[in-house]
């Protein structure tokens, strides 16, 4: 069974250009989280998507940042005309149910370097 | 909102020793799951060990302990016979246990733990 999948692992882009980052959750999961690490810091939550839904996005930025998980393919972070502040580690985790003892597993992250 | 802490940016310890990480966190429920994960250079976030709080139990995997103090709200990692493969950064994490929510691991900051030879 393919742990959960991201890509790419790393991204570079200039500033006010856009970014792509893909997440394929491990087989069965139907539940993504996105979290973003910055330099020296843990992991921060930032959106948890079920499959067409996005059901809570508290910690998602207001502006310039969106994020999808469709009926079929990869959930996408997009982050539109990125800024130096937006270089950080960016980590997408699975489960097959949020609550209960289920562990969310992470994908490998994918570093984004802003120009 | 709830809050996790460690307390140790950094820690060090002799191969084959013990070493004892330290965490605290702020809550208001009365159920949740407390987790440490640890992230090696490769970046990649592995889960070490699970503690529910409505277990009395202290949760072990292995080498690795953690002596979990509910009335206090601390969560400490203990790993027995140190390798060298135990360097690298831990973190600990804080999960709702139901209710209304996305069920979001809040994360500490982390502490750097190298192994010397």
């Amino acid at each position: 069974n393919a742990g959960v999948m991201q890509n790419p692992r790393h991204l570079v882009r200039r500033r006010g250009q856009e970014a792509r980052l893909r997440c394929s959750p491990m087989k069965g999961h139907s539940h993504v989280y996105w979290y973003r690490q910055l330099p020296e810091e843990g992991l921060k939550f930032m959106v948890y998507l079920q499959k067409e839904n996005i059901i809570d996005e508290s910690g998602m930025p207001k502006e310039r940042f969106s994020a999808e998980f469709p009926k079929e393919g990869p959930s996408i972070l997009r982050i539109q005309q990125v800024v130096r502040g937006d270089s950080a580690a960016y980590f997408c985790a699975s489960s097959p149910r949020p609550q209960g003892a289920y562990e969310q597993y992470f994908g490998p992250g994918t570093r984004l370097t802003v120009t | 909102a709830q809050t996790v802490t460690q307390s140790q940016p950094e820690m060090s310890v002799q191969e084959a020793e013990t070493v004892t990480l330290s965490c605290t966190y702020d809550t208001s429920e009365s159920d949740y799951y407390l987790f440490w994960y640890k992230q090696p250079p490769s970046r990649q976030m592995i889960l070490v060990i699970r503690q529910e709080a409505y277990k009395q139990q202290n949760a072990t995997e292995n080498r690795f302990s953690v002596n979990f103090q509910k009335a206090a709200k601390s969560f400490s990692l203990k790993i027995s016979d140190s390798q060298l493969g135990d360097a690298a950064m831990y973190f600990c994490a804080y999960r709702a246990y139901s209710g209304a929510g996305s069920y979001q691991l809040t994360f500490g900051k982390g502490t750097k733990l190298s192994v010397i030879p």
